[in-house]
């Protein structure tokens, strides 16, 4: 079967690092997203993967490893705005998004 | 801005009475998708459109069905909404399928059913 697997919840302070994990397993793989959502609101594009390697942008940055069926995202200088879930996604073969549930992120100052 | 725009944010129906969503953007992208999404869950995909081709997943109820009048518009429509429906329905678009393609969501509609 398809499935994703990440954390149901975090926690970080404000101004530090966090990494959110996610391992997947599908039916080929067109490219792994991560899409983040605030409470009550709908999923924005963040990140797109499809090679080895890490992504910057700004604070955020994600990263992939094909062979090992593993992704993060990495959140830099975090802030209190940050707090939300981070949704994983990853396309199979049939250029269909298998979601993960998302993991909540929670920041403290 | 170009954007994905649903109607209404909110929606207060009761068991079994008929309710249409609606979805329009102004992106002019071939896909049109439907998920539901329940508290703490994964978005689930109902529909999706490419272009005028409808396709449905497997597991979608047949109490769901979807109109894509034009490129612009796309419809939900549940006959009999039952208390295991209420949710939030997002409506999103991409350019194209394929992974380089990301998908733009709608604000999304909230559907109590009482």
């Amino acid at each position: 079967g398809q499935n994703i697997d990440q954390p149901t919840e975090m926690t970080a302070t404000e101004g530090a690092i966090v990494q959110i994990n996610c391992t997947y397993q599908t039916s080929g793989f067109n490219g792994l997203f991560w899409y983040q959502q605030h409470a009550g609101e709908a999923p924005t594009f963040l990140s797109y993967n499809v090679l080895d390697g890490l992504e910057e942008k700004g604070r955020f940055s994600s990263f992939l490893s094909r062979s090992k069926g593993y992704s993060y995202l990495l959140l830099k200088e975090l802030q209190m705005k940050d707090s939300a879930s981070y949704l994983c996604a990853a396309m199979d073969s049939n250029y269909q998004l298998i979601w993960g549930a998302g993991t909540k992120l929670i920041i403290k100052p | 801005d170009a954007m994905v725009i649903q109607n209404p944010r909110y929606q207060v129906t009761q068991f079994g009475k008929p309710v249409t969503l609606s979805c329009s953007q102004t992106l002019n992208h071939n896909v049109m998708y439907w998920y539901q999404q329940k508290s703490s869950q994964a978005p689930k995909l109902l529909f999706h459109y490419y272009d005028k081709d409808f396709n449905n997943e497997a597991d979608t109820p047949d109490n769901f069905q979807s109109r894509r009048p034009n490129t612009s518009f796309c419809f939900l429509d549940i006959r009999s909404p039952g208390l295991g429906d209420a949710a939030m329905y997002l409506c999103a678009t991409s350019r194209d399928r394929g992974g380089a393609y990301e998908q733009y969501f709608g604000p999304g509609t909230r559907l109590t059913v009482t």
